[in-house]
């Protein structure tokens, strides 16, 4: 069961072009994190937000936790060809210690 | 500090054999976790740790999965018999507390049972 789906899953722009990825799910998380992963190596954490209503800025990048904390969304503004790579939502639950991952959106930004 | 360590960070093998894959988290992290990424499936818990002791191994595949933590240093992953269902990355990661802290990542085996 695929607790979290991301969308979209593909994502190609050309450099300059804004756009926003979507993580949503029928549970409540007590946290969401966003992980950026490029080829060959693991994912590497982005941001972490843990209120409703949450927003966090990491420079051109903008995270979002829904109110309900079931939903999360990542907009990106003036897309660079250094952001290309898959990005990955995760929903964590304070009482454990797992993190869930989505199947991640695989942006590719084009010079 | 190295990161996370995993090693081997490339394994090819024939049907049927074992495969151990290790991994070494960062020092003092309470918590361990072994991931398997796929296309289709994306990335996956498998099991994880806390203080060495198994916490929750409900993603382990089937009896042919298995995973050991000896010490708070080394962890393991190990295949038996392998298929070649089970080729994909798997990544190894830790994290300091239950404390949505940041949770690292290892640069993964890529296994290919063929």
């Amino acid at each position: 069961t695929q607790l979290l789906e991301q969308s979209p899953q593909f994502l190609s722009i050309q450099e300059g072009e804004n756009l926003t990825v979507y993580c949503n799910s029928s549970s409540v998380f007590s946290s969401l994190q966003w992980y950026r992963q490029e080829p060959g190596e693991g994912p590497v954490l982005l941001v972490t937000v843990v209120t409703g209503g949450e927003v966090k800025k990491l420079k051109r990048l903008t995270f979002q936790f829904g109110d309900a904390r079931k939903d999360s969304s990542l907009h990106i503004t003036a897309a660079q060809p250094g952001d290309t790579g898959l990005y990955l939502c995760a929903g964590g639950y304070s009482n454990t210690g797992k993190l869930i991952f989505g199947q991640g959106t695989t942006l590719q930004v084009k010079p | 500090d190295a990161g996370v360590i995993q090693s081997p960070r490339h394994e090819v093998t024939e049907m049927g054999q074992e495969v151990t894959l290790r991994c070494k988290p960062i020092s003092g992290h309470d918590y361990l976790f072994w991931y398997r990424q796929t296309m289709m499936r994306g990335l996956e818990l498998l099991i994880y740790f806390n203080n060495n002791v198994p916490i929750d191994d409900s993603g382990m595949p089937e009896d042919r999965f298995s995973a050991k933590m000896p010490n708070a240093s080394f962890s393991t992953l190990k295949i038996q018999p392998s298929e070649p269902r089970d080729s994909a990355v798997y990544f190894c990661a830790s994290r300091q507390s239950i404390n949505w802290e940041t949770q690292y990542f290892g640069p993964g085996t890529r296994l290919l049972v063929l």
